[in-house]
């Protein structure tokens, strides 16, 4: 089955504990990204990736690293995580750049910052 | 990104159809016709895209107006489990980034 994982699907941290949230796709797809949701602001990209070892800053990037260093995996790193990184967080997946069709969302990872 | 809108919500009965509208009337010539749709604790949905020519699948029909500025999705037998909220996006296939700009959407409400 076509899918996009994301790992843990729910954690809870301090401020300034370093955390990875992982995310793999098994569909061979170029382009990967990771989105977060709050309420009253909608989804927002923080990092997107069109291949191996390309990657490039969404709208929110600030506070986050991420990596690609296989083509199914982009973890999202939090070096140092803060209150306000709080939020809803989804990775997602399609073929390559110029591809019209769909974009392939895992079931979201809720991450709480105390 | 090229703007959407969509009424805020809308209500349907059980097995009647649905007609969701948006409005982008700037839409450019490269811009493709999404629909996506969030259920509640879940991740975006794909549902279906368009350029020109109206689209079925399994899921729905997009019909999108001559002049391109206004769509609507049609589910042609709502259930419960379409209770949802469903998002029109432009997306310009350009790009090198395949950014989805989400806005706040249509909730669905499905009434038994």
């Amino acid at each position: 089955e076509a899918q996009v994982t994301q790992n843990p699907r729910y954690l809870i941290t301090v401020t300034g504990k370093k955390l990875t949230v992982t995310c793999s796709q098994n569909m061979n797809h170029e382009y990967m990204s990771w989105y977060r949701q709050d309420p009253g602001l909608g989804l927002r990209q923080i990092y997107y990736s069109m291949n191996v070892e390309v990657t490039d800053k969404g709208d929110v990037p600030e506070g986050y690293k991420v990596s690609r260093k296989e083509k199914r995996n982009f973890p999202l790193i939090l070096e140092s995580p803060s209150p306000n990184q709080t939020s809803l967080y989804f990775c997602a997946s399609s073929k390559g750049t110029g591809y019209p069709g769909e974009l392939f969302f895992g079931e979201g990872s809720r991450l709480t910052v105390l | 990104d090229a703007k959407t809108t969509q009424p805020n919500s809308m209500e349907s009965n059980e097995e009647e159809p649905v007609h969701l509208p948006c409005n982008h009337s700037t839409i450019s010539g490269t811009d493709y016709i999404h629909w996506y749709r969030q259920l509640p604790s879940q991740g975006p949905e794909y549902v279906i895209h368009g350029l020109t020519s109206n689209v079925n699948n399994r899921m729905a029909s997009l019909a999108i107006a001559e002049d391109r500025k206004s769509s609507t999705l049609i589910l042609h037998r709502a259930t419960l489990r379409d209770a949802a909220v469903y998002y029109c996006i432009l997306r310009d296939v350009r790009g090198s980034n395949y950014k989805l700009t989400f806005g706040k959407g249509t909730l669905l409400t499905v009434n038994p």
